[in-house]
This record gives C-alpha cells, sequence and structure tokens, in this order.
C-alpha cells in the first residue's frame, strides 16, 4: 500500500538557519503530495501542496519539490524563525485519501 | 482560511459515560473524515464519510460510531467510554468530487481525557 517516510525528530534550529525535513513515499500512480503544519494545541494547517511530477509548492517561505524520479517531496526554508516551531507532516493523496508521515517536529530558538 | 468546527475543544470525562465529539463544516464539502492522533503525533484515519448516509471505518479500528445525516455535521460517539480512548480526536473535510488532488481542511481538534 502507499506509504510516507519522513525524517525523524525532534529538530532543533537556531533562528535564521536553514531547514531541511526530507520525504520520501511509495504509491501507485500520480499521487498528489501535502505538507501540513500543526501548531501546539491545534488542528493541521495546509502549508503547501504539489499535484504532478516537478511542481513546486511554496507558501510563508517554506518550499518542496515533487520530485518524481526520486519519490520525494522535502521541505526546505532558507532561513527558519521562533515561530515556524510546530510538528510538519507529510502526505500524499491516493485514492481519495491521505496518507501521512510520523510528523518531524521543529524547535526554533532565538 | 478553512470554516471547519469541533466542540468540545477538551474533555475530562470518567469511565464509562456515553460522549459525542461534534464536527461541523460551511464549505459545503461532500467529504468528511476523523482521526485520532497520539501522544506521539501519528496521525491514524478511523472513520470517514463521502457524502450523507455514507459512513465507513478507517485504517485504525475504533469502537466509535459516526452518522451522517446531513452534509455539513459528522459527530462522533462513544457510548462507554474508557481510558484507552484518551486522545486527541481530529476532524477533516474535503471537496473536489472524486478527484484526486483534494486538499483536506482540519479543526482544532478535540483533546480527550477519560479516567
Amino acid at each position: 500500500g502507499d506509504s510516507v517516510t519522513q525524517m525523524e525528530g525532534p529538530v532543533t534550529l537556531s533562528e535564521e538557519a536553514f531547514l531541511t525535513i526530507n520525504c520520501t513515499y511509495t504509491a501507485t500512480g500520480y499521487p498528489s503530495l501535502f505538507w501540513y503544519v500543526q501548531y501546539p494545541g491545534e488542528g493541521l494547517q495546509l502549508l503547501l501542496k504539489a499535484t504532478k511530477a516537478d511542481d513546486k509548492g511554496s507558501n510563508k517561505g517554506f518550499e518542496a519539490t515533487y520530485r518524481k524520479e526520486t519519490t520525494s517531496f522535502h521541505l526546505e526554508k532558507g532561513s527558519v524563525q521562533v515561530s515556524d516551531s510546530a510538528v510538519y507532516f507529510c502526505a500524499l493523496n491516493s485514492a481519495r485519501q491521505l496518507t501521512f508521515g510520523s510528523g518531524t517536529q521543529l524547535t526554533v530558538l532565538p | 482560511e478553512a470554516d471547519i468546527y469541533q466542540t468540545p475543544r477538551y474533555l475530562v470525562i470518567g469511565t464509562g459515560k456515553k460522549i459525542t465529539l461534534e464536527c461541523s463544516q460551511t464549505m459545503g464539502h461532500d467529504k468528511m473524515y476523523w482521526y485520532q492522533q497520539d501522544p506521539g503525533m501519528e496521525l491514524h484515519l478511523i472513520h470517514y464519510s463521502y457524502g450523507v448516509n455514507s459512513t465507513e471505518k478507517g485504517d485504525l479500528s475504533s469502537e466509535s460510531t459516526v452518522s451522517r445525516i446531513r452534509t455539513e455535521h459528522f459527530p462522533l460517539t462513544l457510548e462507554s467510554a474508557r481510558p484507552s480512548h484518551t486522545s486527541q480526536y481530529l476532524c477533516a473535510s474535503s471537496g473536489a468530487a472524486g478527484g484526486i488532488t483534494d486538499t483536506q481542511y482540519f479543526g482544532p481538534g478535540t483533546r480527550l481525557t477519560v479516567l
């Protein structure tokens, strides 16, 4: 079946550091790929998405490119802020359901 | 900004009580979902619905039940709560008819504690 493998956390960075959270997937067909973010005490919010190979999703300084050849969708941000501290989930959508990765806790220190 | 609501946000109850977690969305979405989120953060799909009078069990077995009598409303019920039901419950909805590019929108969650 479909699956998503995410970089294990927790990840701790200093403010203004570069962020990469790795995500790889296994799926039949051509899924859409998503990054969701969960701030403390809240539900998940869509951060960005890509619907086909080579698409780049971007939002709030975060980017991820749909790489079909490496089955990856790594999340990057050039300069993180304290307010980016949250849990990040990679997900794919196929067969009308979302399959989530296990989540990566990010803490950004001032 | 997605309009999906969950009540209550926090609930502490005793073992054996019957509870209903409410979820409503005002976006007219046909598909709705319930996830259980364990303390390790992982999300598990426990129920979903593709429309009125349609409900299915998800990947994780759950003792809860759901109903979908109205498009906007998707309540989850536990007939007899137990400490093992302590968790965060997240409701979501999506709207694209039949496509695989659906974006799911999440409510704020209900944190349930059963003593």
